[in-house]
């Protein structure tokens, strides 16, 4: 399988600051069809996780554009420009090029 | 507005079988990728395995031929059995819908917390 590293996995952040969470994956996620396959999810505690942004950098309906993703290939970097309040949860990175499509071990940012 | 709801025992006995039902409000089954993930508690997120429309799917190798996801497009359900669960089974089950192959769930359910224990 394929496995997704996450750092940190624990990000105390101030309020109005920026953050950035790690994803590597330990093969290429670019697919033969030239997509690369990484989505970002957030879990908020007791709900279930709400994807965030797919295709590396493609924010999904109703996300703020204060979220932002990158990277190619293995290294990939989820950003919130400002942090607020309700961003307090744990990220994922999970890729979907290779069979199973597996996920990081998390990020919990609090505040 | 698209809605998953898991349905089923929350408790197992070890060596049965779970069984789990995620019913599709809002929208066709028709078209879409559909799957389960669970979660055990505290950790992180596994995929058991997913299909497409009626068709054909995969499954999570690491679950060793005891999963098999099934659809009735006529109820707009579909359906998860695991067989010979032991306590590593425990976790919160979701089914969910992924728009487009390889990017994961836009849809999750609520989630639905099975304990396997006797």
């Amino acid at each position: 399988d394929v496995v997704m590293t996450q750092s940190p996995l624990s990000l105390p952040v101030t309020l109005g600051q920026p953050a950035s969470i790690s994803c590597r994956s330990s093969q290429s996620l670019l697919y033969s069809d030239g997509n690369t396959y990484l989505s970002w999810f957030h879990q908020r505690p007791g709900q279930s996780p709400r994807r965030l942004i797919y295709k590396v950098s493609k924010r999904d309906s109703g996300v703020p554009d204060r979220f932002s993703g990158s990277g190619s290939g293995t290294d990939f970097t989820l950003k919130i420009s400002r942090v607020e309040a309700e961003d307090v949860g744990v990220y994922y990175c999970m890729q979907g090029a290779h069979w199973p499509n597996t996920f990081g071990q998390g990020t919990k940012l609090e505040i | 507005q698209v809605q998953l709801q898991e349905s089923g025992p929350g408790l197992v006995k070890p060596s049965e079988t779970l069984s789990l039902t995620c019913t599709v409000s809002g929208g066709s089954i028709s078209g879409y990728f559909w799957s389960w993930i669970r979660q055990p508690p505290g950790e992180g997120l596994e995929w058991i395995g997913y299909f497409y429309d009626s068709g054909g799917g995969n499954y999570n190798p690491s679950l060793k031929s005891r999963a098999t996801i099934s659809v009735d497009m006529s109820k707009n359900q579909f359906s998860l059995t695991l067989t010979s669960v032991t306590a590593v089974d425990t976790a919160v089950y979701y089914c969910t819908r992924i728009p487009m192959a390889g990017t994961g769930p836009d849809y999750w359910g609520q989630g639905t917390l099975v304990t396997v224990s006797s």
